[in-house]
């Protein structure tokens, strides 16, 4: 089972508003991640949780603010956004980014994120 | 830096016949992973198939394999009896050893019926 579920699908929010995005995976993945994309562009990573401690934060304006509750759960926590957030963000796993350095990304669906 | 590059933006082959998707990184590191990704127009990302750079075999999924050559720094992936359902587009992926995939431009890649 390879599955990452992502919630909401569609999201729509205006400059002022407070929003989340969440990712779920039950396949006991230590490392968890955040991307974005534009369309037909690759996507670019923007954080990085390794055992529920984030480890890579790519210049990411403050704005997001990522949360890893548990091993399982990656929050995106979105605020003041801009028009130009708007974008396809992905949230991905990997077995054990220490144990395996090399281990395979599995992506979820994505959360198609509209900033009005 | 690691970079990624595919030179194809897009390309087209009939239901059944084999295509080449190609890409070449430019590295200085001797360990890392390649990866070929697609994303369909329902826009998930499935990796499709994982190369080890200390494995001289080329991996092979099923119609899906590479041909990896080392000293060239290429990783070309070869799609056979391609079906309707590859069409998407096609991301190469190079992984450095603290985990950050390196991703090229991507491939739009049509099958036509």
């Amino acid at each position: 089972d390879t599955e990452v579920t992502q919630t909401p699908k569609h999201l729509v929010m205006g400059m002022t508003n407070k929003k989340s995005l969440k990712c779920e995976q039950h396949m006991g993945h230590r490392a968890m991640y955040w991307y974005k994309q534009k369309a037909k562009k690759p996507p670019e990573l923007m954080f990085v949780y390794s055992y529920e401690k984030l480890s890579i934060n790519e210049s990411v304006p403050s704005r997001f603010s990522p949360e890893c509750p548990n091993s399982s759960l990656l929050n995106l926590h979105l605020h003041a956004l801009q028009p130009e957030d708007s974008a396809l963000y992905l949230c991905a796993s990997s077995q054990d980014r220490y144990g395996q350095k090399f281990a395979a990304q599995y992506f979820g669906p994505g959360t198609r994120l509209t900033v009005l | 830096a690691q970079t990624v590059t595919q030179s194809q933006p897009e390309m087209s082959v009939q239901e059944a016949e084999t295509v080449t998707l190609s890409c070449t990184y430019d590295t200085s590191e001797n360990n890392y992973y390649l990866f070929w990704y697609k994303q369909p127009p329902s826009r998930q990302m499935i990796l499709v198939i994982r190369q080890e750079a200390y494995k001289q075999q080329n991996a092979t999924e099923n119609r899906f394999s590479v041909n990896f050559q080392k000293a060239a720094k290429s990783f070309s992936l070869k799609i056979s009896d391609s079906q309707l359902g590859d069409t998407a587009m096609y991301f190469c992926a190079f992984m450095k050893e603290e985990g950050k995939l390196i991703f090229g431009q991507g491939t739009t890649l049509q099958v036509k019926p």
